[in-house]
């Protein structure tokens, strides 16, 4: 099974502060990355998908990149809306099957 | 965008059957081209997928779950349910479905999910 590692697990930042989350994965697959938002209470909310498409109605402040194993999400200017917990996603097709797993999670916290 | 809406009991005894449904409206999930999925979330985790199933009905699992787990699709309702097997502790968790954005060779996320429901597996 593939894992992902999300690095760090906890950021302190203030507004206005470029963040950089990174998304590791154990091995390189043909595979597809997401990124997710999530606020207490609430269902995750779709950021990026397919490594560095912006979902529609999302700020372009959030930028995804990356490719291989190695994937960041980038927050150029971090705004009071952002603090929250942020997660990769990863899908992966092998023959007719798929799967996809998630992150174990950053938190976004205020400095 | 469709809105999606979970329902079902939120307590469960240890090694019964957890049954869950999501409500879709705002779109057909039998002639859409979507699939559709379900996520849980245990307390201060991040989410797992359980599954998703296609329009036509077909469905995938993620393995470490399959022996437990049937996902199916009641298009006359227009929804989809969830039936999770003797249940332990290990299945509390808050349980979303979400529509599974996905073609051949492209994925676009899960873009719409439903509130979320918990669900706490105790005697």
């Amino acid at each position: 099974d593939i894992q992902l590692t999300q690095s760090p697990s906890t950021l302190s930042a203030s507004v206005g502060d470029r963040v950089t989350i990174t998304c590791r994965a154990s091995q390189r697959v043909l595979a597809w990355l997401a990124w997710y938002q999530q606020k207490p209470g609430k269902a995750p909310k779709l950021l990026i998908y397919d490594v560095s498409s912006l979902e529609g109605g999302v700020p372009s402040r959030f930028r995804g990149s990356g490719s291989g194993t190695l994937f960041t999400l980038t927050i150029t200017s971090l705004q009071p809306d952002d603090f929250a917990t942020y997660y990769c996603q990863l899908y992966s097709q092998q023959d007719s099957s798929y799967s996809t797993t998630f992150g174990q999670g950053t938190k976004v916290e205020i400095k | 965008q469709p809105q999606l809406q979970e329902s079902g009991p939120g307590l469960v005894k240890p090694s019964e059957t957890l049954s869950l449904t999501c409500t879709v409206s705002g779109g057909s999930i039998g002639s859409s081209t979507y699939y559709w999925a379900w996520i849980r979330q245990p307390p201060g985790k991040g989410p797992e997928w359980i599954g998703s199933v296609y329009s036509s009905g077909s469905t995938f699992y993620n393995p470490s779950l399959k022996s437990r787990v049937t996902i199916s699709l009641d298009t006359s309702k227009n929804q989809f349910s969830l039936k999770v097997t003797s249940v332990t502790a290990a299945d509390t968790a808050v349980y979303f479905c979400a529509r599974d954005d996905r073609a051949p060779n492209a994925y676009y996320g899960l873009d719409v999910w439903g509130q979320g429901t918990t669900v706490t597996v105790s005697s």
